[in-house]
Order: structure tokens, then sequence, then C-alpha cells
């Protein structure tokens, strides 16, 4: 059975640019989370869903960015503009009972 | 608001040799879980071994255990003949509103 699926593995962008990260979730999983992960702050919070819904946003760092879930098997998390304090590794992950998390690989973005 | 403290930020061990991570937390929850994630340099985080706090019992997963003492809010992970394998950032973690995260300890395993 497949894992949870993220896109691009490593991004390398332009402040002000637009950035997507992608994610699949574990079919069956009706929750999905994204987490962005610093030295600093280590693993945060951003936004979770519960059937494509989104339940929380509060850990959105500012209005720079958004998620959406059209469908039970993908996401995305978009920034725009980009600035180089958004350079961490951004993590999805997926439940089928909100607490036991299944991560992929992240996706490192480094916005120069 | 829930939070988790692990108080090593590294620690380093023997190959063959036994080593305990120490995390506590703080929640208010009567009912929630707890877990142990790994980090390998790979990046992704993987599950290590997940215990419910109603449940008296310690969680083992072949040379991984814990020690959770519900009354100290603490919750160790023991990681047995250890391998070299074993090396990466160990997160604790426990659940509330959302799943929060401790900020790692660095496990190095030396031969």
């Amino acid at each position: 059975d497949a894992g949870v699926i993220q896109s691009p593995r490593h991004e390398v962008t332009e402040m002000g640019q637009e950035v997507t990260l992608r994610c699949k979730p574990i079919s069956g999983h009706d929750y999905l989370f994204w987490y962005r992960q610093t030295m600093m702050r280590g693993l945060e919070l951003l936004i979770y869903f519960n059937n494509n819904v989104p339940i929380d946003d509060s850990g959105m760092p500012e209005d720079r960015f958004s998620a959406k879930m059209p469908n039970a098997s993908f996401s995305t998390l978009k920034i725009q503009p980009s600035e180089p304090r958004d350079s961490a590794v951004y993590f999805c992950a997926s439940s089928f009972d909100r607490w036991e998390l299944f991560f992929g690989e992240g996706s490192r973005l480094t916005v120069l | 608001a829930q939070t988790v403290t692990q108080s090593q930020p590294e620690m380093s061990v023997q190959e063959a040799e036994t080593v305990t991570l120490s995390c506590t937390y703080d929640t208010s929850e009567s009912d929630y879980y707890l877990f142990w994630y790994k980090q390998p340099p790979s990046r992704q985080m993987i599950l290590v071994i997940r215990q419910e706090a109603y449940k008296q019992q310690n969680a083992t997963e072949n040379r991984f255990s814990v020690n959770f003492q519900k009354a100290a809010k603490s919750f160790s992970l023991k990681i047995s003949d250890s391998q070299l394998g074993d090396a990466a950032m160990y997160f604790c973690a426990c659940s509330g509103y959302a799943l929060n995260f401790g900020k790692g300890t660095s496990l190095l395993v030396t031969p």
C-alpha cells in the first residue's frame, strides 16, 4: 500500500514567487495535516482537514499561505508570495484516527 | 495548551547497548495518546511506538519499549540492543487538539 506522497521533494525559488506543494494521502484516511519543520521552531501544525473540510487553520502563519483539499486524494499548500523566512521542510501527513500520523517524505523549500 | 518537553537535545549510545530517551508532557485531557517518532537523515518521520493513556501496560515494539508514568506525565523510550540504523532524531508527541511534538533528541550510535 502506498504511503503519503508529496511533491516536489525539493524546491528552490526566488522571493516573491508562488510555491505550490502537493500531497496525496493514504487511501481511506479521513484526516490530512500540513506541518512545517524548522530548526528554530521544530514541527508546527499549519492546518488540518477532516473529510476534505478545513478544521483548523490557526497555524497558518499569514494570508500568504493557503491550503486546499478538493477531494479525498489530493491537497495543496500554496505560498504566494514566498519569502526567505518560509524556507523549511513542509510535511503532509494523513491519519485514520486523527492521532496516529503517517508522514510523507517532506518537501524542502528554499526561498532565495 | 499541551506542551511536550524533551530535555536531552543529544544522546549517544554504543552499538548493542541500551539507551533511554526522556519525554514529559502536559495535558488537561483525560484521554490521550502518546507517540514516539523517528526521523533519520532521509527526513521521513516514522512511527516507532504508540501508547494509549488509558492502558496501564507499557507498549513494546521489538527492541523499543516505553516507560509510561501517567501521574508524573512522563513517557520515556527505551531502545535495547542499539543498532547503527537507530541513529536519528527522535520526537515525542502527545495528542490534544492536535498532535503536539517535542523539539526532539538526536541519537548517535557508535560502533
